[in-house]
């Protein structure tokens, strides 16, 4: 099983800013089957980013997915309030698809 | 639209049985993989199993193997899991999503409580 672990675990950011959450990865993920999903309170997840790079569709261009093999970025740009939530990683390289625990984006 | 909507959520006693359904609409359901995803109340999420476009392939998360049974039925648009032998540990929001390389829609989800 390819365990994922992000960090930070909490990022407090103001608006404006930029965040940069990190997924990292037990073992290389083949074909950069790496996926970031936002999720809000009492909402399920919503696709931001899969093939580790290329942006969902209506994902504004503020969101950029990077990295191969073991690890992966998400970076947020010019951050807004709207963007508090938690984020997380997903990879489908191999059976079982498992997620990273999450990192917690807080905008003041 | 795409939708997908879950039922068949509630309370269960450890041991007991629960089947999910998630219908689908809005898109040709039999073209795309179909996966089951939890969330147990304030944790992440965790991802439960997996069928292929006729449910000749299937996988699952180490802590549901043997106990719970995803299938689908293409004809009725609908994918189904079957828990059997549930646990206190599986009480969570049960998500269907769609896709293969990525989760591009998902339900709303159901709740399975299982306590005593």
């Amino acid at each position: 099983e390819i365990v994922l672990t992000q960090s930070p675990g909490t990022l407090s950011l103001s608006p404006g800013e930029r965040a940069t959450l990190s997924c990292r990865a037990s073992r290389t993920i083949s074909s950069n089957f790496l996926v970031w999903y936002q999720q809000k309170p009492g909402q399920a997840p919503r696709v931001l980013i899969y093939g580790a790079s290329t942006r969902a569709t209506g994902i504004p261009d503020r969101f950029t997915g990077s990295g191969s093999g073991t690890d992966f970025t998400l970076t947020i740009n010019r951050l807004e309030p709207e963007d508090s939530a938690v984020y997380y990683c997903q990879q489908f390289g191999s059976s079982p698809y498992t997620f990273g625990q999450g990192t917690k984006l807080e905008i003041q | 639209e795409v939708q997908l909507v879950e039922s068949g959520g509630g309370l269960v006693q450890p041991g007991g049985s629960l089947r999910l359904s998630c219908a689908a609409s809005g898109f040709s359901f039999s073209s795309y993989w179909m996966h089951w995803v939890r969330q147990a109340p304030g944790k992440g999420l965790v991802w439960v199993s997996r069928i292929d476009f006729d449910g000749s392939s299937t996988t699952y998360a180490d802590s549901v193997k043997g106990r719970f049974t995803i299938s689908r039925d293409n004809a009725k648009n609908t994918l189904y899991l079957q828990m059997n032998s549930l646990r206190d540990e599986d009480t969570a929001v049960y998500y269907c999503a769609r896709g293969a390389r990525f989760n591009d829609y998902w339900g709303h989800g159901t709740l399975v409580t299982v306590s005593s």
